[in-house]
């Protein structure tokens, strides 16, 4: 594998399931980053991790809970989502130390039910 | 708060024709990046440019740091040009990460 994963691709949730989302980056990036982008929209940032601390929390609703074990693998855990979350969820890593420049993974577009 | 507009918002061109996409930035930036989002939404990095130009094929970037702009120049488009463009900044008092995207630019390109 190769830059920055993410699976699942696709994922249909109902509303009072648990899923959880995950990213692997291969670049030996020391940050993680998760964005959310509505239809027709920009997208906008939820959770940095930098060294695996977690250094902004963009206002994001605790339903979305964020967990970056090491700083290769970051995951967002989902639970009692409502549908106007369904969006598609993308990861991004940089080198800090390094101009900072961003690369993002495949995506996972949810649905929920 | 931090404004990156993108102008225009939409934009048809014939196969073979030249364009001009615009970014504008509120505040210093120490990174800026243009993406192209394709139709399954991988974004795919364009140009890591705070400042300067860069050249990378038919595609070229210019950043003017101190007047808060970047242009994208597509020259030659053809179909795979498709898609959103987008511009993100990190402002300059920031850690670093924080990028903030602007609207977009939906290019469409005609055979």
């Amino acid at each position: 594998e190769t830059g920055v994963t993410q699976t699942p691709r696709h994922l249909v949730m109902g509303m009072t399931n648990k899923k959880s989302l995950k990213c692997e980056q291969h670049l030996g990036h020391n940050a993680m980053y998760w964005y959310k982008q509505s239809a027709k929209k920009p997208l906008e940032l939820m959770f940095v991790y930098n060294f695996k601390e977690q250094t902004e929390n963009n206002s994001v609703p605790s339903r979305f809970s964020p967990e970056c074990p090491n700083s290769s693998h970051l995951f967002l855990h989902l639970h009692t989502l409502q549908p106007e979350d369904s969006a598609l969820y993308l990861c991004a890593s940089s080198q800090l130390d390094s101009g900072y420049e961003q690369y993002f993974g495949p995506g996972t577009r949810l649905t929920v039910t | 708060g931090i404004q990156v507009e993108q102008s225009p918002p939409d934009l048809i061109l014939q196969e073979g024709a030249n364009s001009t996409l615009r970014c504008n930035f509120s505040d210093s930036v120490n990174n800026l990046q243009w993406f192209h989002q394709n139709p399954w939404g991988q974004l795919i990095n364009l140009f890591y440019i705070p400042s300067g130009t860069k050249q990378n094929g038919r595609l070229s970037a210019t950043t003017v740091a101190t007047e808060r702009y970047s242009l994208l120049y597509i020259s030659s488009s053809q179909t795979t040009d498709s898609g959103v463009y987008f511009c993100a900044v990190d402002m300059i008092y920031n850690q670093g990460g924080k990028l903030i995207f602007g609207q977009g630019t939906e290019l469409s390109v005609k055979p």
